[in-house]
């Protein structure tokens, strides 16, 4: 009865290869994210997709490519890894709009993104 | 933009002792949250606060939230092994701006026998 579940959980790769993370979710939620984690464990939100459409899109080289094909699902696809997108992977989900206390976001187990 | 900021970074513990982990935010905020991470792990939600003097308790561990200070404190009672983790506080990085979190830096807690 996982939550958030995130495939694979580690991936080793070398640079310049494509490579993709998914995402899905049992949460009935509408509102899905991408969040980066550094090795300094800083984490920074990437990406946001409300209802299959992308509403936050942070500054992130277009190598990185988003894509929701429905509420319960975000995956996340790179392109030419380079050495400095090592980092876990976290993708995360919530409610959206009011009350406040449905924004509260739930995360996935993480992907540990290791490039060559 | 919301700034937040945790200190300390670093928390090295004896068990039985108390201690406050302290957040900071930069903007109004109409609310704040806080998240475990166990090493390799995922993140946890621990507490969601919504109103200016919210306080919630599990455990030991309470967090309050003063809107009008922009802070948010994190008290440990009674710190046992168990609670060694990374704590992290986040807010609404707009402020009320929904869904795009902006998350402190961490605080590594570390509770030793």
């Amino acid at each position: 009865d996982t939550a958030v579940s995130q495939t694979p959980k580690y991936l080793v790769t070398q640079m310049g290869n494509d490579k993709s993370i998914k995402c899905e979710q049992n949460l009935g939620h509408d509102t899905m994210y991408w969040y980066k984690q550094d090795s300094k464990k800083f984490l920074k939100i990437m990406f946001s997709y409300n209802n299959k459409e992308l509403i936050i899109n942070e500054t992130v080289p277009n190598r990185f490519s988003p894509k929701s094909p429905d509420k319960a699902h975000l995956n996340l696809h790179i392109n030419s890894l380079e050495l400095g997108d090592s980092a876990v992977y976290f993708c995360a989900s919530s409610r959206w709009g009011q009350p406040s206390s449905y924004n509260e976001q739930f995360f996935g187990p993480g992907t540990r993104l290791t490039v060559l | 933009e919301l700034k937040v900021e945790q200190n300390p970074l670093f928390l090295s513990m004896q068990e039985g002792k108390n201690y406050t982990i302290y957040c900071n935010y930069s903007t109004t905020s109409d609310r704040l949250y806080w998240y475990r991470q166990d090493p390799g792990k995922s993140l946890e939600s621990l507490f969601v606060l919504l109103s200016n003097g919210a306080v919630k308790q599990e455990g030991r561990l309470m967090a309050s939230l003063d809107t009008k200070a922009r802070l948010s404190t994190l008290h440990i009672t009674a710190a046992v092994h168990d609670l060694s983790a990374t704590y992290f506080c986040a807010g609404p990085a707009g402020g009320t701006s929904y869904g795009k979190l902006t998350f402190g830096q961490g605080t590594i807690l570390t509770v030793h026998p």
